[in-house]
C-alpha cells in the first residue's frame, strides 16, 4: 500500500529565507506527484504536476524535483513571502490497473513566514 | 477553461437532518469527480468517487452517499447526519474517464473551494 509521508509537519522561516518542503512515498510506481497548496478554510490550489519521467518543474519562485527511485520528492520555494503562509501538501497518482488512479495525500507541511 | 464548483461554502446542521452538496464541473466532459473529506487536524479521505453518469465507488463505509445525475454533476448526500460527519467536503475532477488511457492519467487534479460542515 502507498504511503506518503512529508517532513516536517511544521515550519517557521523568516521572510526572504528559502523554503524546503519535503515528501517521500513509499512504492515508485507512479504516474505523477503533485504539489497543493492549502490556506485556512480554502480549498485545494495546485502549485505544480511532475510526471514520472520527469527530474523538476519550475513555476516562479517554485521548483520541484523528483527522484522516483528513491521516493522523494522536495519543493522549494525561493525568497519566502508571508503570502506563503499556507499548509504544502503532496499526492502521487499510483500506477493501477485500473483508470481511475486515486491520488494519495500526505498529511501536509504548515508554512509560517514572519515579516 | 475548465472550472469547479462548489455549494453551499458553510453549512450549519443539527444532528438527524439530512445533507445535500453539490459540485459541478465546467469546461470539460466525461471527467471521473471525486469527495473528499478533512477533519480537523487529520488528512484528506477520499469517500467517493465516480467514472461515469450512475457509476459510484465508495471507498469508506458510513452515512454518507453520492450520486451523479449528469456527466458533470456530483452530490453528496445523507439522510440524517452524525456528529462525526463534522468536517470540510472538498470535490475534485480528474481529466479521465471511461475512455481514458495512460496519456489521461499523467493530468492533474483540480479540486473546489469546499465546504465547511458542522453538525451540532
Amino acid at each position: 500500500k502507498q504511503e506518503v509521508t512529508q517532513i516536517p509537519a511544521a515550519l517557521s522561516v523568516p521572510e526572504g529565507e528559502n523554503l524546503v518542503l519535503n515528501c517521500s512515498f513509499t512504492d515508485s510506481a507512479i504516474y505523477n506527484l503533485q504539489w497543493f497548496r492549502q490556506d485556512p478554510g480554502k480549498g485545494l490550489t495546485s502549485l505544480l504536476l511532475i510526471q514520472s519521467s520527469q527530474r523538476e518543474q519550475t513555476s516562479g519562485r517554485l521548483n520541484a524535483s523528483l527522484d522516483k527511485s528513491s521516493g522523494r520528492s522536495t519543493l522549494y520555494i525561493a525568497a519566502s513571502q508571508p503570502g506563503d503562509s499556507a499548509t504544502y501538501l503532496c499526492a502521487v497518482r499510483p500506477e493501477t490497473t485500473d483508470s481511475w488512479g486515486k491520488l494519495q495525500f500526505g498529511a501536509g507541511t504548515q508554512v509560517v513566514v514572519t515579516p | 477553461s475548465q472550472t469547479i464548483h462548489q455549494w453551499p461554502a458553510t453549512l450549519v446542521q443539527p444532528v438527524g437532518s439530512p445533507l445535500s452538496l453539490e459540485c459541478t464541473v465546467e469546461g470539460t466532459s466525461n471527467p471521473n469527480l471525486y469527495w473528499y473529506r478533512q477533519a480537523a487536524g487529520r488528512g484528506l479521505q477520499l469517500l467517493f468517487y465516480s467514472v461515469g453518469i450512475g457509476q459510484i465507488s465508495s471507498e469508506v463505509p458510513q452515512n454518507l452517499s453520492a450520486s451523479r445525475p449528469q456527466d458533470r454533476q456530483f452530490i453528496l448526500s445523507s439522510k440524517k447526519l452524525l456528529l462525526s460527519d463534522s468536517g470540510f467536503y472538498l470535490c475534485a475532477w480528474s481529466p479521465i474517464g471511461l475512455a481514458g488511457g495512460p496519456w489521461e492519467l499523467r493530468r492533474g487534479y483540480t479540486f473546489g473551494s469546499g465546504t465547511r460542515l458542522t453538525v451540532v
